[in-house]
């Protein structure tokens, strides 16, 4: 799988985007980008992935850009609970293709 | 319902002992996994099993070892624990390759 890099850490202020990107300038053609988020002492929360449009669901939205060698999970409305690390991930398709954790980024949202 | 549930959550024990971690799913996946994310916080993946085959060892020490009696379970059972082995265990599952769904971790210290 493609490596990600990732700033550590990042602060956004209550109610606003948050914006967090992700370069993955090894992507090959059939391996999607994943975000999953670490809130502390819980387990992983998968958020969102994509190939090569962009995605939106309930909790993020993804853009990727047209040469997918990076993207950006934006939280539209940042709340303190949305405090975490938060991991891009890129990923293929081979049937139990584990996923492969960087360091992610340390966000923290401030009221 | 917990999606992903695991037994332990916090176990503590002394050098040299054996124990055990169990894990169950009910959301009819038929992949799960075992992480291990240290004091440093890095997750590592350790084992997948699809089917109850293993496909995923990570070179994981053979003082642990895996057991999938049925698609929904998954025990981890360490032998000789040394002082290393202190860390968070995490199981997840998904179908194939799809996204991950994880437990609440398992805390283990061994002293």
């Amino acid at each position: 799988d493609a490596k990600t890099t990732q700033p550590p850490s990042m602060d956004c202020a209550e109610g606003r985007a948050a914006n967090l990107p992700c370069n993955h300038s090894t992507i090959s053609g059939n391996e999607y980008v994943y975000w999953y988020r670490q809130i502390h002492s819980q387990g992983p929360q998968y958020i969102i992935h994509g190939l090569k449009n962009n995605e939106t669901n309930e909790m993020a939205s993804l853009i990727i850009t047209e040469d997918r060698k990076s993207s950006t999970l934006i939280l539209p409305h940042a709340t303190l609970r949305d405090t975490a690390v938060y991991y891009c991930i890129v990923r293929g398709t081979i049937a139990g293709n584990m996923l492969t954790f960087g360091g992610g980024t340390r966000l923290m949202v401030k009221p | 319902d917990t999606a992903v549930s695991q037994t332990p959550k916090y176990l503590v024990t002394q050098m040299g002992n054996d124990k055990s971690i169990k894990c169950e799913q009910n959301l009819g996946h038929d992949t799960m996994y075992w992480y291990k994310q240290d004091s440093k916080k890095f997750l590592k993946i350790m084992f997948s099993y699809n089917n109850k085959e293993l496909i995923i060892n990570e070179t994981v020490p053979n003082r642990f070892s895996p057991k999938s009696p049925d698609k929904a379970h998954l025990n981890l059972h360490i032998n000789s624990l040394e002082l290393g082995d202190s860390a968070v265990y995490f199981c997840a599952s998904s179908l194939s390759t799809g996204e991950l769904f994880f437990g609440e971790g398992s805390r283990l210290t061994v002293l």
